[in-house]
């Protein structure tokens, strides 16, 4: 099991441009998580799907982040445009059923945006 | 709305002391997980406590769960400097956040010889 794969794994954009992170989760789950480490906030969830379809997005914040689950093995977040206070480590985590068997984070991808 | 909070969020020990870290979260949640995050690193699953009562251990590591107190305690023994790494809990939602982790800030633990 390759576990949840993220990509890319760092990320240094310009502010203003578009940023498209992307997650594989494990097959066979069917939760997906998007959070946002800050030193200062700690970890948030941004958005969660369950069978590809959202349903809490209300930590998003605000209308320039954007998140995308086609199938039930791909996940995109965009920001766009982006900002300096977006820098941050975005991980994706997926979860089988309720969860009772944990819920498996991906290495993260660290974006700094300048 | 679910809050967690850990204590304490800075913890420096000494080889070989026993420690305890808690986890309080403000309602209704049965279902517990803590993790372990090295700098630089992704989050590592440590334990599940799915119901009042649980108990599970790993290593020199021990986490317990009261849903009637909502607390959850994870207790060190003998502490050794690969110990050293922040720690979360985290306690599923309910309602608006239903199925879902709220995390607590993070205990940083630092082992010294």
């Amino acid at each position: 099991d390759a576990g949840v794969i993220q990509s890319p794994r760092h990320e240094v954009t310009e502010m203003g441009q578009e940023v498209t992170l992307r997650c594989k989760p494990i097959s066979g789950h069917n939760s997906l998580f998007w959070y946002r480490q800050t030193m200062m906030r700690g970890l948030e969830l941004l958005i969660y799907f369950n069978n590809n379809v959202p349903i809490d997005d209300s930590g998003m914040p605000e209308d320039r982040f954007s998140a995308k689950m086609p199938n039930a093995s791909f996940s995109t977040l965009k920001i766009q445009p982006s900002e300096p206070r977006d820098s941050a480590v975005y991980f994706c985590a997926s979860s089988l059923g309720d969860g009772s068997s944990g819920y498996t984070f991906g290495s993260g991808t660290r974006l700094t945006v300048v | 709305e679910l809050k967690v909070e850990q204590n304490p969020l800075f913890l420096s020990m000494q080889e070989g002391k026993n420690y305890t870290i808690y986890c309080n979260y403000s309602t209704t949640s049965d279902r517990l997980y803590w993790y372990r995050q090295d700098p630089g690193k992704s989050l590592e699953s440590l334990f599940v406590l799915l119901s009042n009562g649980a108990v599970k251990q790993e290593g020199r590591l021990m986490a317990s769960l009261d849903t009637k107190a909502r607390l959850s305690t994870l207790h060190i023994t003998a502490a050794v400097h690969d110990l050293s790494a922040t720690y979360f809990c985290a306690a599923l939602g309910y309602g608006g956040s239903q199925g879902n982790l709220i995390f607590g800030k993070g205990t940083k633990l630092s082992v010294k010889p």
